[in-house]
């Protein structure tokens, strides 16, 4: 079945650090790619997403690059700040089991960024 | 656009006892998802609607679960005699045909 595997956290970075966090996927079709974000306390964000590969997603400073021959989505931020504090999801939907577009999400990984 | 909300927030019961929550998707998203997360996991696949019917359940949906949302509208979540392994947050989330998701703030469920 389908599945995302994410970098394991936390994550500790001083402002203004360059981030990335790993994701691979494995899936039986053509998925979408999605990154997530969840601020302490609230509900889960759609940070950005891409449909097919080579595709860049990118929102607030945030990047991912869908590579389909290295399975990879993996998130980037040249500078972080403080607020970027929170746990990130990888996750897709792989439309090839179905017509539901349920995703599938990695365990997180919890981002703190330090003054 | 007010976005999803959900209802309650937080649940406290008891074991054995019964528990309902609602979701309130963004007004015309014919698809609603119903997910689950556990402490330092993410956000499971429940169950799936499109409009009014009930299109796909994960296995994760034991036959104390049971979702309806009737007239394609607000959707709710009903888990009957809860366990401890019930705790979770339950998160909803609507969208337009196969667009992107959009997530409630959930409902936080303790069972003591």
């Amino acid at each position: 079945g389908d599945s995302v595997t994410q970098m394991e956290g936390p994550v500790t970075l001083s402002e203004e650090a360059f981030l990335t966090i790993n994701c691979t996927y494995t899936a039986t079709g053509y998925p979408s790619l999605f990154w997530y974000v969840q601020y302490p306390g609230e509900g889960l964000q759609l940070l950005l997403k891409a449909t097919k590969a080579d595709d860049k997603g990118s929102n607030k400073g945030f990047e991912a690059t869908y590579r389909k021959e290295t399975t990879s989505f993996h998130l980037e931020k040249g500078s972080v700040q403080v607020s970027d504090s929170a746990v990130y999801f990888c996750a897709l939907s792989d439309p090839s089991g179905g017509s539901n577009y349920k995703l599938t999400f990695g365990k997180g990984t919890l981002l703190t960024v330090n003054p | 656009d007010t976005g999803v909300s959900q209802n309650p927030r937080h649940k406290i019961t008891k074991r054995g006892q019964n528990v309902t929550f609602r979701c309130d998707p963004i007004s015309e998203h014919n698809r609603l998802y119903w997910y689950r997360q556990t402490l330092g996991q993410g956000p499971e696949f429940l169950t799936y609607f499109q409009n009014e019917a009930q299109l796909e359940k994960s296995r994760l949906l034991s036959d104390r679960f049971s979702a309806e949302r009737p007239k394609g509208s607000f959707s709710t979540l009903e888990i009957q005699r809860t366990e401890q392994g019930d705790s979770a947050m339950y998160l909803c989330a609507s969208s337009p045909p196969m667009e992107t998701q959009y997530f409630g703030p959930g409902t936080r469920l303790l069972v003591l």
